[in-house]
């Protein structure tokens, strides 16, 4: 039962033009979400959250969108940069505003910037 | 200012035989929290540790068990390895009353034939 969704595996977008990453989930209790970002080799690194009492929130090129109501939130990276190249993230947490307690994340999405 | 050591970053074994991985926390980090990764799979969540006791547990079977030592660093373990238990073991770590966003590790890459 996957509560956490990233339907797409992959993405590709140009240098300098929007990336749209998409997660959906289903359990209606999760109350704040997260996006990671990793690189290969590498663990996954924190990027944005948002709490679920707002449905925007904004970190330089990165900026995060939450639609309760379809349970669906997507990151938007502008303007997209090669080292933005890395598989997404998309987490979220039950009964707590913290970002400390048991996460459950989506499959991941490969994202690509090509030059 | 270390970040979050895993070690080994690699390990093969045979099914049936036991492994132990260890985690280093971030310098101040008090909470660890253990994760698997399964090839094209997201991380899901082992348990978490805090005060040398497990906090939260996921549904992971019996055979994965931890422990946490009074530097606050943690071992996973894990018997009678199953091919499935082949994965990326990612340990996370955190300042659990600040509710802070996790810092992973590494991982160490677990094979298990």
């Amino acid at each position: 039962d996957q509560q956490v969704k990233q339907n797409s595996p992959s993405l590709s977008v140009q240098e300098g033009r929007i990336s749209i990453l998409n997660c959906d989930y289903t359990n209606s209790m999760f109350d704040y979400f997260l996006w990671y970002k990793k690189y290969p080799a590498e663990g996954p690194t924190f990027l944005i959250s948002i709490s679920s009492i707002k449905d925007k929130n904004e970190d330089g090129r990165f900026t995060v969108f939450l639609n309760k109501s379809a349970k669906h939130l997507s990151l938007h990276i502008v303007p997209s940069q090669p080292g933005d190249s890395a598989v997404y993230f998309c987490a979220a947490i039950r009964g707590t505003q913290g970002g400390s307690e048991k996460l459950v994340f989506g499959k991941g999405t490969k994202l690509t910037v090509n030059p | 200012d270390a970040g979050v050591t895993q070690s080994p970053t690699h390990l093969i074994k045979t099914r049936g035989q036991q492994v132990t991985l260890r985690c280093s926390p971030k310098s101040g980090h008090d909470t660890v929290s253990w994760y698997q990764q399964a090839l094209g799979q997201g991380p899901q969540f082992i348990f978490q540790y805090y005060e040398e006791e497990e906090r939260q547990r996921g549904n992971f079977p019996d055979r994965f068990s931890g422990h946490q030592f009074p530097n606050y660093s943690s071992e996973l373990n894990v018997n009678a390895l199953l091919l499935g238990d082949s994965a990326l073991y990612l340990c996370a770590s955190s300042l659990v009353w600040r509710g802070e966003k996790l810092f992973f590790g590494s991982g160490t890459q677990l094979s298990v034939l």
